[in-house]
């Protein structure tokens, strides 16, 4: 199975101020045959299911914030939350969809600092 | 408008037995593949089962093969997971989740809100 790593574990940043999170996966989720990455981001909010922020790594999802964006390729990505909103405040997970099966990093939670 | 919503869950013994349901609706159900996620209180995301449009195939985690079988009634528009065998560590609030395009190797951009699933003595 492709391990996804995340870091940091933990992050406090302030109102306004930029987020960064990354995402190392054990092995390339790039597809040479589309040059596509098999990478989504997802945000989750206590109480509530995950919700898909980000997919192919940098394509945001309908209704999305233009304040979140996505980079990376092969085996290292990123989601940066450009100026830090108080309804951010979430745990944050990158997903590999490259194989079966699909696999999570261990999540990202972001407060305010 | 897209919606999941899950039911069966509770509270079980060890090595016994669970079928949790998910009906769907808003969208042309049989056209797209399905998942089963599950979260552990406090913990992450762990993917558990999956199945195709047409339910001609089936795949599931390492950690629930032999154990688990996920099926379809796509006349019915829902999603079924058969547990058995359960153990503590199958503990965890459990999602059905919608495939976002029309192939597996894709993730997924609609998530029901859960039901829980306890397994205890």
């Amino acid at each position: 199975d492709i391990v996804m790593t995340q870091s940091p574990d933990s992050l406090a940043v302030s109102l306004g101020e930029r987020a960064t999170i990354n995402c190392k996966s054990s092995q390339s989720v790039l597809y040479r045959s589309n040059n596509k990455n098999y990478l989504a981001w997802y945000q989750q909010k206590p109480g509530q299911p995950p919700k898909l922020l980000i997919y192919w790594a940098s394509t945001r999802e309908s209704g999305v914030p233009d304040r979140f964006s996505g980079s990376g390729s092969g085996t290292d990505f990123t989601l940066t939350i450009s100026s830090l909103q108080a309804e951010d405040v979430a745990v944050y997970y990158c997903q590999q969809y490259y194989n079966t099966p699909c696999t999570f990093g261990q999540g990202t939670k972001l407060e305010i600092k | 408008e897209v919606q999941l919503v899950e039911s069966g869950g509770g509270l079980v013994q060890p090595g016994g037995s669970l079928r949790i349901s998910c009906e769907a609706s808003g969208f042309p159900f049989s056209n797209y593949d399905m998942s089963w996620v599950r979260q552990a209180p406090g913990k992450g995301l762990e993917w558990v089962s999956g199945i195709s449009g047409s339910g001609g195939s089936t795949y599931h985690a390492d950690s629930v093969k032999g154990r688990f079988t996920i099926s379809r009634d796509n006349s019915r528009n829902t999603l079924y997971l058969q547990m058995n065998s359960l153990r503590a560590e199958d503990t965890a609030i459990y999602y059905c989740a919608k495939h976002l395009f029309l192939e597996w190797l894709t993730t997924f951009d609609y998530w029901g809100q859960g039901t829980l699933v306890t397994v205890s003595s």
